[in-house]
């Protein structure tokens, strides 16, 4: 079945610190592939999406995103945190085939920021 | 401003009893979609609509009924055959699902059982 793996559920960083969140994909084909940033209490933003074209994708508030095939990978980047980043994170893949199929979330990994 | 509101905030059940969510969107989006959210779980589908009075079950439907009269309004009723309603309801939609369309979401409503 096809599925979104995020294998760190917790990550703490210092703020100014670089970060890495990791996304992994299985499916069989070429997919779609998202990262959503929620705050607590709140709805999902888009941060980045990738489609096709240049697999190195740049988003909102600083973060950028790789989209490696060969790793089945599409790991989420970021330079400096800053506090404001502390959040939970989701990446997302979709859709699966030619039919109607909804965007499927991986299980989402908190950040928190320390000083 | 266009966007996707849902009411309440916060919405309480007590044993039995249906509650209904409410999701309006005013994109001029087809699909509709609502997700459960639980610790530590992630986005779980509850049910998705992909144009007008047609809607398909998602993963976990059980205990659970939607309606798309309209093109912007998606509400979701939590009924009582569902034991363990407590949860954060998000609700979401996009312009279409043949295609990679970028989902968008609204703010929210938690539900609590008194």
């Amino acid at each position: 079945a096809q599925s979104v793996t995020q294998p760190d559920i917790h990550i703490t960083v210092s703020e100014g610190a670089s970060l890495e969140l990791r996304c992994n994909y299985s499916y069989g084909a070429t997919p779609y592939l998202f990262w959503y940033v929620q705050s607590p209490g709140q709805g999902l933003q888009l941060l980045l999406k990738y489609f096709s074209g240049d697999t190195l994708v740049q988003g909102i508030k600083g973060f950028e995103a790789e989209f490696k095939r060969s790793q089945s990978s599409f790991n989420l980047r970021k330079p400096s945190v800053h506090w404001s980043d502390a959040a939970e994170y989701f990446c997302a893949v979709g859709p699966w085939n030619s039919g109607n199929t909804p965007l499927v979330f991986g299980k989402g990994t908190r950040l928190s920021v320390i000083a | 401003d266009g966007g996707i509101t849902q009411s309440p905030k916060y919405l309480f059940r007590k044993e039995g009893q249906n509650v209904t969510l409410s999701c309006e969107q005013n994109l001029n989006h087809d699909a509709m979609y609502w997700y459960r959210q639980d610790p530590g779980q992630g986005l779980r589908l509850i049910y998705y609509s992909q144009i007008v009075n047609d809607f398909q079950k998602g993963d976990i439907a059980e205990g659970y009924s939607v309606s798309r009269e309209k093109k912007e309004s998606f509400p979701l009723t939590v009924t009582s055959a569902q034991k363990n309603p407590t949860a954060f309801y998000l609700c979401a939609s996009s312009i279409g699902i043949r295609t990679p369309e970028t989902q968008y979401f609204g703010p929210g409503t938690r539900l609590l059982v008194l």
